[in-house]
């Protein structure tokens, strides 16, 4: 059972460049969730989705772009990087709304911007 | 909306006993409690959906106040394999996402 998985790892990406981060859960989880995490700072919600076709902003949505187009797959595209968008992304997912039974988190993808 | 913890930081010899605390402004529906170890990412540990509930697992507990939307999580005859950094999530009546505290970081040493 792979859980959460996320892909690339590591990404160097230059002013101006886009990408798209990759995140795919294998547990039927309706609900997927992107968070950013900053150097000792908590994790910050970016977007979130209650299934296929149904997206909705976070906290901190400017400068990225979601789609759900199936249960597994939550992408999210980063638009004309900037260097404020360094950070530590996670996915993460769950089974119920609001969270019950707690979140499943991917591994990461740590993104600097130069 | 972002819950508040402390301590920020705490260290503690092997065997001793640590409260972390979390507090929201906003009432409550439940809370969360997850650890992260350095370069990983943040693993469950558990929910508190009921006030004055008290849940855990071996030596780590929580309980929450849901009348003061205050949570503590309490760690017991720690071992080296507690540390890292412990973050609380809170989800307010009537929403539905999970906002993060700013962590705890938990040594532990021998």
């Amino acid at each position: 059972n792979a859980g959460v998985t996320q892909t690339p790892k590591f990404r160097i990406l230059k002013i101006g460049q886009s990408m798209t981060l990759q995140c795919t859960q294998d547990m039927n989880h309706n609900y997927m969730y992107w968070y950013r995490q900053d150097p000792g700072m908590g994790l910050k919600l970016i977007y979130y989705s209650v299934g296929a076709g149904i997206t909705d902003k976070g906290e901190v949505p400017n400068g990225y772009n979601v789609s759900r187009s199936t249960t597994e797959d939550f992408p999210l595209r980063l638009e004309l990087a900037a260097p404020s968008q360094t950070s530590v992304y996670f996915c993460a997912s769950s089974y119920s709304d609001r969270g019950v039974g707690g979140y499943t988190f991917g591994s990461g993808t740590r993104l600097t911007v130069v | 909306q972002q819950p508040v913890q402390s301590p920020q930081a705490v260290i503690l010899r092997e065997g001793e006993d640590a409260v972390i605390n979390c507090s929201s402004s906003k009432a409550l529906y439940s809370v969360h409690w997850y650890r992260q170890k350095h370069g990983e990412a943040p693993v469950f540990l558990m929910i508190l959906l009921k006030g004055g509930e008290q849940k855990g697992h071996e030596k780590i507990s929580a309980s929450f106040n849901e009348k003061k939307q205050q949570s503590s999580l309490y760690l017991t005859a720690s071992q080296l394999s507690y540390s890292g950094t412990y973050f609380c999530g809170t989800v307010q009546t009537g929403a539905n996402n999970l906002f993060f505290g700013t962590g705890t970081r938990l040594t532990v040493i021998p």
